[in-house]
């Protein structure tokens, strides 16, 4: 079985660029999770997702970041516009049910100049 | 609130010696499930351990660790390091409420000779 897969893996932008990250989720999975990951601050939960609908939007992150999961089997994160801070590693995680050990995906590392 | 607490940042233990994670948590709504959550170099979280039964060991790859409700904890052990244990580590909690699951901020594990 696939796991769960994120492509870019890497991605470098220039300030006030906007970038989409994008994520399938392992086939069946019904929670998927974005989150940011920095050494400060570990992993920040962006958005979170139950059998589609958006349950999680983040809090503080939501008015440049985005996530849509446009069917069962695909979703994105948009950052608009990007700002330096930004720069991290953006994990995407599934989990078949609530409450259950989340699968992550490679990550994408983006860099934000 | 809801929260998982891991107390250090860094741990550098001596290879052969014991080591010892602490994991404590908040909670207001019931608890479905603990994790620790093991993140190597470049590569994604993956589950270590995971456990919803108070008072029981679990183990794996030779660590364990046991579940305390009477004390909030769900600390990660290992009695004897060994270098490729170096690693991040996070605990981890799942439960019924809206967003429901909590990391806490990690903690990276030094292993040296």
């Amino acid at each position: 079985d696939a796991g769960v897969t994120q492509t870019p893996r890497h991605e470098v932008a220039e300030k006030g660029q906007t970038i989409i990250l994008k994520c399938e989720p392992v086939s069946g999975h019904n929670d998927l999770f974005w989150y940011r990951q920095t050494k400060i601050q570990g992993l920040e939960l962006l958005s979170y997702f139950r059998s589609k609908s958006l349950m999680e939007d983040g809090g503080a992150f939501k008015d440049r970041f985005k996530a849509e999961m446009l069917n069962s089997s695909f979703s994105t994160l948009k950052i608009q516009p990007t700002e330096p801070k930004d720069s991290a590693v953006y994990l995407c995680a599934s989990s078949f049910r609530q409450g259950a050990e989340q699968f992550f995906g490679p990550g994408t590392r983006l860099t934000v100049l | 609130g809801d929260s998982v607490t891991q107390t250090e940042g860094l741990v550098t233990v001596t290879e052969g010696l014991p080591v010892k994670l602490n994991c404590t948590y908040q909670t207001t709504y019931l608890t479905i499930a603990f994790f620790w959550y093991v993140q190597y170099l470049n590569e994604a979280p993956q589950v270590l351990l995971k456990s919803s039964t108070d008072n029981k060991r679990t183990e794996h790859q030779g660590f364990h660790a046991t579940l305390h409700k009477s004390s909030s904890s769900f600390h990660l052990q290992k009695s004897s390091a060994q270098l490729s244990d170096s690693a991040l580590y996070y605990c981890a909690r799942s439960n019924t409420g809206y967003q429901n699951f909590y990391f806490g901020k990690g903690t990276s594990l030094t292993v040296i000779p």
